[in-house]
């Protein structure tokens, strides 16, 4: 059984920029969801898509868009980078339906400045 | 919305002692309740969960405890060894089961 793998590992950018994380779901696993984590804080969702449409979302802004394609592999896109989207972003898959485990990755560290 | 408290945020324990998390929540809606544990450098990694139709569930050390009633869940290790060390969050699904909403998290210390 292959787990949640991310890409990159790291990364830096500047303010302003645009940056996209990649993300491929454990297998047959069919729902994906993002998580922000800050340093030394609980993770906080960003957005779950299922059947590549986005399934929920939580308090982001619209600079925050992601993708699911058809091998439910997953894109997260930020643009105009601000200093405070520095952070651990994290992909976890589930199967569909509420209340389904989530199953981690290990995230990309993004540091903007 | 959903919010999790979790406590304590710091646990430090001798090595064979057992160690208790605690955690309450405000949904009464919520119904999944998972512990993760997060090494340094690393995702969350899934533990134990405990649905809402059960009280107790146990795996090995680590054993899980829910009061429906009162909106408290708990995480016990027994036995705790050096490489319990890690950080712990608790956590809660949101009323349309698509968000987990965390707690602040705990660092367990465990010395040899």
């Amino acid at each position: 059984e292959t787990g949640v793998t991310q890409s990159p590992t790291h990364l830096i950018k500047t303010r302003g920029q645009q940056v996209t994380l990649r993300c491929s779901s454990q297998s047959g696993h069919n729902t994906v969801s993002w998580y922000q984590q800050a340093l030394g804080q609980g993770p906080q969702f960003i957005f779950q898509y299922y059947r590549e449409e986005e399934n929920g979302r939580g308090n982001f802004p619209p600079r925050f868009s992601g993708l699911q394609f058809p091998n439910y592999s997953s894109e997260l896109n930020v643009n105009a980078l601000e200093l405070d989207d520095s952070a651990l972003y994290l992909c976890a898959s589930s199967l569909v339906g509420g209340n389904s485990p989530l199953h981690f990755g290990n995230g990309t560290r993004l540091t903007v400045t | 919305g959903e919010n999790v408290e979790q406590h304590p945020s710091t646990l430090s324990v001798q090595e064979g002692d057992s160690a208790v998390i605690k955690c309450t929540y405000s949904d009464s809606a919520s119904n999944y309740f998972p512990w993760y544990k997060q090494e340094l450098g690393k995702g969350p990694q899934l533990i134990i969960d405990i649905r809402s139709n059960v009280g107790e569930k146990k795996d090995q050390r680590i054993a899980v405890t829910l009061n429906k009633t009162a909106k408290h869940f708990s995480l016990h290790i027994t036995e705790t060894q050096p490489e319990d060390s890690a950080v712990y969050f608790c956590a809660a699904f949101n009323q349309a089961g698509t968000a987990l909403i965390f707690g602040k998290g705990t660092t367990l210390s465990v010395s040899s």
